[in-house]
């Protein structure tokens, strides 16, 4: 069965303080990985598509990088308007994604 | 502007009531997705189509119907057999099966 663990479950970071969030994944054949923003009560927003070990992809303040057993999006000098939930899913090919229970962070100013 | 709309935001239904949410998107995406989050917990997928007239289970399907009688449309009925219907239901699409998804707003339903 694939199983995708994110951790920690929550974070609070101060504003400036840059941190990285875990997704790590027991899959049979990743074929993709993707990260997630959601804030609350709203739904889910696309971020990034990782697709083989040793791809990075950058947005602004984030950057997540992906190996063979899990996927960092790293936070750097992180501002208030970046807390939210952070989801991560992967496609493995045989339905549609299986998410993890995401990452809360929370930046205080 | 595309996107996906989900319709009502907050849904309140007696214990017993089936209920129906609304899901388009004009994307002109082939798959389209339900999930239901529960707090503290990931998204679990309860049905999915790749194509018009075509539909699949997902992990917790019971209780639920769908239809996709429309390449826009995707409506998800919660039936009086689930029995823990209060949740917040997500629609999303993709262009293709398993490539990214695009989320809509969400609908909170309350059953008491």
């Amino acid at each position: 069965e694939d199983q995708v663990t994110q951790s920690p479950e929550a974070l609070r970071l101060q504003e400036g303080e840059s941190s990285s969030l875990n997704c790590s994944y027991t899959v049979s054949g990743l074929r993709g990985l993707f990260w997630y923003r959601q804030d609350p009560g709203k739904g889910p927003e696309f971020l990034f598509t990782l697709y083989s070990a040793g791809e990075e992809k950058e947005k602004e303040r984030l950057k997540a990088t992906l190996t063979k057993k899990e996927s960092f999006l790293h936070i750097t000098a992180p501002k208030p308007e970046d807390s939210a939930t952070y989801l991560c899913a992967v496609d493995t090919g045989r339905r549609a994604l299986t998410f993890g229970s995401g990452t809360r962070l929370q930046v205080q100013p | 502007d595309g996107g996906i709309t989900q319709s009502p935001k907050y849904l309140f239904r007696k214990e017993g009531q089936n209920v129906t949410l609304s899901c388009e998107q004009n994307l002109n995406h082939d798959a389209m997705y339900w999930y239901r989050q529960d707090p503290g917990q990931g998204l679990r997928l309860i049905y999915y189509s790749q194509i018009v007239n075509d539909f699949q289970k997902g992990d917790i399907a019971e209780g639920y119907s769908v239809s996709r009688e429309k390449k826009e449309s995707f409506p998800l009925t919660v039936t009086s057999a689930q029995k823990n219907p209060t949740a917040f239901y997500l629609c999303a699409s993709s262009q293709r099966e398993l490539s990214e998804q695009y989320f809509g707003p969400g609908t909170r339903l309350t059953v008491t």
